[in-house]
């Protein structure tokens, strides 16, 4: 089926530790977001692209890269993991331009220790 | 700048009654609205979107949204709940300029009685 793929869906880390959140879509979207979702704060944006080799910062990137090197793939990668970081990370794509909503993976749950 | 303010953090209602989830957006551009619902354990769906079309929305599962420019609102509503509908409702305004940034709200838990 046509969407977005998050891997893994549940992770734990010690902290420290790097990890990489790998986000896949097959609808030929030039844009990409990832997210985290923290209780009573809505979404944030961590990093975002605007197509194939292009990324740039959200509101909150400390500690996170990301890279684009094709439309489909953009993972997000964990440098060392704080327990701050603990949250529900969300990708989605869409179509470049203001009037097309987000397709949004079914998000990873991680938690650091 | 670009806000969204949902007015209420939870919202109950009986199944079979009205649902109304308040939103207010500032913009210092002609905004895009969205509405998103997730459920439990689950990633956003588009409920419905305002893009300077009619003001009047009809999204799916029977939701619709009224923008209403003079009082910079986008609530949601439904006429008749349904257990189903029981889930968290983001409101999201797009920020025009350049980037075309999304900005969420921090969200409304919705909790539908039998």
């Amino acid at each position: 089926n046509a969407g977005v793929t998050q891997t893994p869906k549940f992770q734990v880390l010690k902290t420290g530790q790097s990890m990489t959140l790998q986000c896949a879509q097959d609808m030929n979207h030039e844009y990409m977001s990832w997210y985290r979702q923290d209780p009573g704060m809505g979404l944030r944006l961590i990093h975002y692209s605007v197509g194939a080799g292009i990324t740039d910062q959200g509101e909150v990137p400390n500690g996170y890269n990301v890279s684009r090197s094709t439309t489909e793939d953009f993972p997000l990668r964990l440098l060392s993991a704080a327990p701050s970081q603990t949250s529900v990370y969300f990708c989605a794509s869409r179509p470049t331009g203001t009037n097309y909503g987000y397709t949004f993976g079914s998000g990873t749950r991680l938690t650091v220790v | 700048a670009q806000s969204v303010t949902q007015l209420d953090s939870h919202v109950s209602v009986s199944e079979g009654t009205p649902v109304l989830l308040r939103c207010n957006y500032s913009s210092s551009y002609s905004p895009s609205l969205f509405w998103y619902v997730q459920h439990p354990n689950k990633g956003l769906q588009l409920l419905l979107k305002y893009t300077s079309a009619a003001t009047l929305v009809k999204g799916i599962n029977g939701f619709e949204a009224e923008f209403k420019k003079s009082e910079t609102s986008f609530h949601l509503t439904k006429p008749s709940a349904h257990m189903s509908d029981a889930a968290e409702y983001f409101c999201v305004v797009s920020v025009t300029s350049g980037t075309y940034k999304y900005i969420f709200g921090t969200g409304t838990r919705l909790k539908v009685l039998a």
